[in-house]
């Protein structure tokens, strides 16, 4: 169980250009979903926290209105990369975790479930 | 200010036994997670502790001391396979979100 879908796994657009990315909790009702992104041999850096039905919350330095985040059902997520450009270039990971799930098992990890991510090239 | 260290790279021998260790300084602590992440793929969960001591999942090991801020992963009977980067992350003040901070990353390479 717990399997998290991304879609597309790639995608190489041109500058200017917005990119929707899709993030899909397939066996289980994310409450929250996280959005990551990782450069080249570096961490995964958290953009922003999405609750299903409520606005993200963006991490500092993350620009809002660049990266839109909606979070419509209890199943999907998803990343809008508007006027992209060759710096926003990066893997796009996305997680999800099941709060009320987390929360009725005992000794549950809480643990969040990463997708495959996807990887945006911008040209 | 918030900062998770772990080591860039370690290099070790098929059947080996290599520790990862991580130091983290965080606004709070509710647990640590250890993943492993091949390249160009997502993290997979391997280990979780809140409270000190050692929790053993067959060939890897997770230790936390709480008090001094301070993590190690065990990986034991390497293989091949086990070539990978392995993320230290802390889950910092207690929030019904549950947000990860991550570090850098260790670079597992496994030789024959």
């Amino acid at each position: 169980g717990a399997v998290v879908s991304q879609h597309p796994s790639w995608v190489i657009c041109k500058s200017g250009t917005s990119v929707k990315i899709e993030c899909r909790s397939l066996d289980f009702q994310a409450t929250t979903m996280f959005w990551y992104r990782q450069f080249p041999k570096q961490s995964l850096m958290l953009m922003a926290t999405s609750n299903e039905g409520s606005k993200a919350t963006y991490e500092q330095g993350v620009e809002k209105d660049k990266f839109l985040i909606n979070h419509a059902s209890l199943t999907l997520s998803t990343l809008t990369v508007t006027s992209a450009h060759p710096e926003d270039s990066s893997f796009y990971i996305c997680s999800a975790r099941d709060l009320t799930r987390d929360r009725a098992i005992r000794g549950s990890t809480d643990t969040q479930y990463f997708g495959p991510g996807t990887r945006l090239t911008v040209l | 200010g918030q900062n998770i260290d772990q080591p860039t790279e370690m290099t070790a021998t098929e059947g080996a036994i290599v520790q990862i260790n991580c130091t983290y300084q965080t606004s709070g602590f509710n647990g640590l997670f250890w993943y492993q992440q091949h390249a160009g793929e997502a993290p997979t969960f391997l280990s979780y502790n809140v409270l000190d001591g050692l929790e053993e999942k067959g060939r890897f090991s997770s230790f936390l001391s709480r008090s001094k801020g301070y993590s190690y992963l065990l990986l034991k009977e390497l293989q091949m396979k086990d070539s990978a980067s392995y993320l230290c992350a802390v889950r910092g003040a207690l929030d019904s979100w549950g947000k990860l901070q991550f570090g850098a990353g260790t670079q597992v390479v496994v030789t024959p």
